[in-house]
């Protein structure tokens, strides 16, 4: 079954720690997308990539960092320097450049500050 | 500045009767609008878009209504108990070669009472 995968699903960090979130799609899409999502607030782009070896910063980027390597893997860096890591992280992939394309999700993963 | 507001954090509504959920937004330039249905600990889910220069699209119990200016609303008739999830609006914008970038409301918890 095509689909993305985020793992873990819940993720403890400790004071100081980077964190790395890990999302894997197999539906072939070119682009891909991180999102932040707090209680009582809609999805915040993080980063998003339309390419290999190419990414962008979203809307809140800061304290974040992302790579590229391969076309299923996109995976998210929860740096020192976020100081309000603790959200629900969603990540998302499309077809590029096609107007009005959904982008599908995996089913998150739960990020909480020990 | 929030460009796409949905004003409702909840609605209940009765089993059998229609459920409908308002979005507004304020950008002008969104091309394609999207309704995504979201259960708790999980992704958003696709569930019907618009073309900004449509009034109307209809899939099955679901219908999206784009006719007042800068408004849309997401109808489903009849609402059944699996209906009970957050719904959120998003609108699509360009980002940059082609790609486009989604623009979140803050989500409708809808309740259906049996």
């Amino acid at each position: 079954d095509g689909g993305i995968t985020q793992s873990p699903k819940y993720l403890f960090r400790k004071e100081g720690q980077n964190v790395t979130l890990s999302c894997e799609q197999n539906l072939n899409h070119d682009a891909m997308y991180w999102y932040r999502q707090d209680p009582g607030q809609g999805l915040r782009l993080i980063y998003y990539s339309q390419i290999v070896n190419d990414f962008q910063k979203g809307d809140i980027a800061e304290g974040y960092s992302v790579s590229r390597e391969k076309k299923e893997s996109f995976p998210l860096t929860v740096t020192s320097a976020q100081k309000n890591p603790t959200a629900f992280y969603l990540c998302a992939s499309s077809i590029w450049a096609e107007g009005g394309q959904p982008q599908h999700f995996g089913d998150g993963t739960r990020l909480s500050i020990l | 500045d929030q460009q796409v507001k949905q004003n409702s954090p909840s609605l209940s509504v009765q089993e059998g009767r229609i459920s409908i959920l308002n979005c507004d937004y304020t950008n002008s330039m969104f091309d394609y609008f999207l309704w995504y249905k979201k259960y708790p600990a999980e992704g958003p889910t696709f569930l019907i878009s618009i073309s900004s220069i449509k009034d109307k699209n209809e899939d099955g119990r679901f219908t999206v209504l784009n006719k007042s200016a800068k408004h849309l609303s997401l109808h489903i008739v009849p609402s059944q108990p699996g209906d009970s999830a957050v719904y959120f609006c998003a609108a699509s914008g360009v980002l940059n070669f082609g790609n486009e970038k989604l623009t979140f409301g803050t989500g409708t918890r809808l309740t259906i009472i049996p």
